[in-house]
C-alpha cells in the first residue's frame, strides 16, 4: 500500500490567497484526520471524519478553514483567505477503526508558508 | 477531559545510553496508549501501543508498560543509537465517546550523539 498521500508537499503563497491541501487516505480506512503542527502550539487536531462524515471540527481555528470529504478516498482542507499565522505543517492521517488495529497512519505532511 | 503530559525536551544522550521518556495521562475509563515517533521531515509513525493495564508494548528495542495505578506509560530503551534521534509523542485514545480521536502530548525531542 502507498500509505497516506498528501499534496502538495510544499506550498508557498501570499497572504489573502486561497490554499487547498489534499489527502488520499489508505484504501479501506474509514476515519480521516487533519492535524496542524507548529513549534509554538505543537500538534493540533483540526477535524476528523468517520465514513466521510465530519465528527468533530472543534479544532478548526476559524471560519477561514474548511474541510470536505466527498468520498472515501479523498479529502481537502481549504484556507481562504490565508494569513501568515497559518504557516505550519499540515498532516493528514487515516485509520481503519477496527478493534485492535486502530492506530493512525500519517502522511508526510504539507509544509505551508504564507508570506 | 483527556490529557497527556510528557517530559520537556530536548533529551540529549550519548550512543548506547539508557533512555527514559516519561509520560503520564489523565482520562476516564480505560484508554489505549500509544507512542509515536517523528523523524525529521516526516509524518508521525506508530512506535508501539498498549490497550489495557499491565500490557507492555515493544518495538525496535523500545518498550513501554501501561501502568494504571500511576497513570503512566513511560518509554524506555536500553541502548540508544544515533538513528533514534527524533521527536517522540505519547498519546491516548479513549474508545467510549472518543471514536478514533487521539490526544497527543507535546512531544519530546531526543538527540543521540556519538
Amino acid at each position: 500500500d502507498a500509505g497516506v498521500i498528501q499534496s502538495p508537499r510544499h506550498e508557498v503563497t501570499e497572504m489573502g490567497q486561497e490554499v487547498t491541501l489534499r489527502c488520499k487516505p489508505i484504501s479501506g480506512h474509514n476515519s480521516l484526520f487533519w492535524y496542524r503542527q507548529t513549534m509554538m502550539r505543537g500538534l493540533e487536531l483540526l477535524i476528523y471524519f468517520n465514513n466521510n462524515v465530519p465528527i468533530d471540527d472543534s479544532g478548526m481555528p476559524e471560519d477561514r478553514f474548511s474541510a470536505k470529504m466527498p468520498n472515501a478516498s479523498f479529502s481537502t482542507l481549504k484556507i481562504q483567505p490565508s494569513e501568515p499565522r497559518d504557516s505550519a505543517v499540515y498532516f493528514c492521517a487515516s485509520s481503519s477503526g477496527l478493534a485492535g488495529r486502530d492506530e493512525q497512519f500519517f502522511g508526510p505532511g504539507t509544509r505551508l508558508t504564507v508570506l | 477531559g483527556n490529557s497527556v503530559t510528557q517530559m520537556e525536551g530536548p533529551v540529549t544522550l550519548s550512543e548506547e545510553a539508557f533512555l527514559t521518556i516519561n509520560c503520564t495521562y489523565t482520562a476516564t475509563g480505560y484508554p489505549s496508549l500509544f507512542w509515536y515517533v517523528q523523524y525529521p521531515g516526516e509524518g508521525l509513525q506508530l512506535l508501539l501501543k498498549a490497550t489495557k493495564a499491565d500490557d507492555k508494548g515493544s518495538n525496535k528495542g523500545f518498550e513501554a508498560t501501561y501502568r494504571k495505578e500511576t497513570t503512566s506509560f513511560h518509554l524506555e530503551k536500553g541502548s540508544v543509537q544515533v538513528s533514534d534521534s527524533a521527536v517522540y509523542f505519547c498519546a491516548l485514545r479513549r474508545l467510549a465517546g472518543g471514536g478514533n480521536k487521539l490526544t497527543f502530548g507535546t512531544g519530546t525531542q531526543l538527540k543521540v550523539e556519538l
